[in-house]
């Protein structure tokens, strides 16, 4: 079966320093993943995935994150965060093979920019 | 375009009552989920369906039914709702599922059930 952990419940930072969100997985085949994000009461909106090629995939809003298959990790990672990043990050996890048609989240991070 | 919609946004149930929490997508797509949201626990997937006609358990089913009569319409029902219930329910949906293709899965704005 396949999991994710986000170890870091919270990250708080100072406006314009550089953040990265921690996400590591497991599963015993290939994998896709994704991060999400969750602006305080609304639903959630992809911001980047990785599918297969290039391990460094740039997602929307100045984020990026970079697959490292034999550490099993996938960080999301931001050069200078804003005050409007401040929002809840999830890590999610699915099966490329289409054996189990699901999307498995973590638990999430929540940034907290400060100013 | 509307996306995905949720019905409705709040809803305060007493312990044994029943209600649907209505989910609805004008896209087109073929997959369609529903979710609940905890705190420190994440999203944890409750049903999904492939199509009109097919549905099947995620990770916490229990006390949950969904059908799927139509592409567009996925609802969720409570049987005899209880305090555990009480979540932030999110339906999503997808082109064509997750696994096999990578869709992206689009979120509807949530539904607050409290259930004293």
């Amino acid at each position: 079966a396949q999991s994710v952990t986000q170890l870091d419940s919270q990250v708080p930072v100072f406006e314009e320093a550089p953040v990265e969100l921690r996400c590591n997985y497991s599963s015993s085949v290939s994998v896709y993943l994704f991060w999400y994000v969750q602006y305080p009461n609304q639903g959630l909106q992809l911001l980047l995935k990785y599918l297969s090629g290039s391990t460094l995939v740039k997602g929307i809003n100045g984020f990026e994150a970079e697959f490292n298959k034999s550490q099993t990790s996938f960080h999301l990672r931001k050069p200078s965060v804003h005050i409007s990043d401040t929002a809840e990050y999830f890590c999610a996890v699915s099966d490329p093979s289409g054996a189990t048609n699901k999307l498995i989240f973590g638990t999430g991070t929540l940034l907290a920019v400060q100013p | 375009n509307a996306g995905v919609t949720q019905t409705p946004k709040f809803q305060v149930l007493k312990t044994g009552q029943s209600m649907t929490l209505q989910c609805a997508q004008d896209m087109n797509h073929e997959y369609m989920s529903w979710y609940r949201q905890d705190p420190g626990m994440g999203l944890r997937l409750i049903h999904y369906s492939v199509g009109a006609g097919i549905t099947d358990q995620g990770e916490v089913p229990n006390g949950y039914n969904v059908s799927r009569s139509t592409t567009e319409d996925f609802p969720l029902r409570l049987l005899s709702a209880a305090p555990s219930q009480t979540s932030v329910y999110f339906c999503a949906s997808s082109y064509s599922g997750v696994g096999g293709s990578g869709n992206t899965i689009y979120f509807g704005e949530g539904s607050w059930l409290t259930v004293v």
